[in-house]
């Protein structure tokens, strides 16, 4: 069974500092990683999608790394800015089905 | 294109009523899923449609619970004879699966949050 640990669970970091959060899973045999965001009681909004034989994606600030044969993934945000304070999610596809896997997020506060 | 809708966004009940949520996905989406989030957690997967077809079911969905997508456009997640370890929130999604080149996206509703007392 596919388990998916983020690490850390809370992270706190002043305005402009450069930072990174990390996705683990159990099992390599995925079809794609996806990290979202989530902003309190609101649904999620995807930021980038990893497939199985990617590296890495970027958007913007936002650089995402795969490293499936270790089970890991990161986040990797830069120069971070107050509107960047959620909770942010990494979710994996199994291979053989559509059920998505997610982790319990990492909740960032990023202090002006 | 107005993006996954759920309807309604909260919902009080009394242990023991059904309630129904409604979701309406991107229009040109074929692939509807279901999940289920509690505070603190991530989502869990409940139930996937391609177009009308239920492919999918977690073990999660017990008896009472039931989803539909009868023309292959909205779907309905039902719950009957509500528990109050049923109160979450209830997130729709949808994806297209032609366009390989996005890699499927997901792209989520805001949620349905469900209060049982």
């Amino acid at each position: 069974k596919q388990e998916v640990t983020q690490i850390p669970a809370a992270l706190s970091v002043p305005e402009g500092e450069n930072l990174v959060l990390n996705c683990s899973f159990t099992d390599s045999a995925i079809y794609n990683l996806q990290w979202f965001r989530q902003d309190p009681g609101k649904g999620l909004t995807s930021l980038l999608l990893i497939q199985s034989s990617q590296r890495e994606q970027t958007s913007g600030r936002l650089n995402a790394s795969l490293d499936k044969s270790s089970g890991r993934s990161t986040l990797y945000i830069a120069a971070s800015q107050p509107g960047d304070s959620a909770t942010y999610l990494c979710a994996v596809r199994p291979l053989f089905n559509n059920d998505m896997r997610f982790g319990a997020g990492t909740r960032l506060t990023v202090k002006p | 294109d107005t993006g996954v809708s759920q309807d309604p966004r909260h919902k009080i009940t009394k242990r023991g009523q059904n309630v129904t949520f409604r979701c309406d996905p991107i229009s040109e989406h074929n692939r509807l899923y279901w999940y289920r989030q509690t505070l603190g957690q991530g989502p869990e997967f409940l139930t996937y449609f391609q177009n009308e077809a239920q492919l999918e079911k977690s073990r999660l969905l017990s008896d009472r619970f039931s989803a539909e997508r009868p023309k292959g456009s909205f779907s309905t997640l039902e719950i009957q004879r509500t528990e109050q370890g049923d109160s979450a929130m209830y997130l729709c999604a949808s994806s297209f699966r032609e366009r390989v080149a996005s890699g499927n996206t997901i792209y989520f509703g805001e949620g349905s949050w469900l209060t049982v007392v």
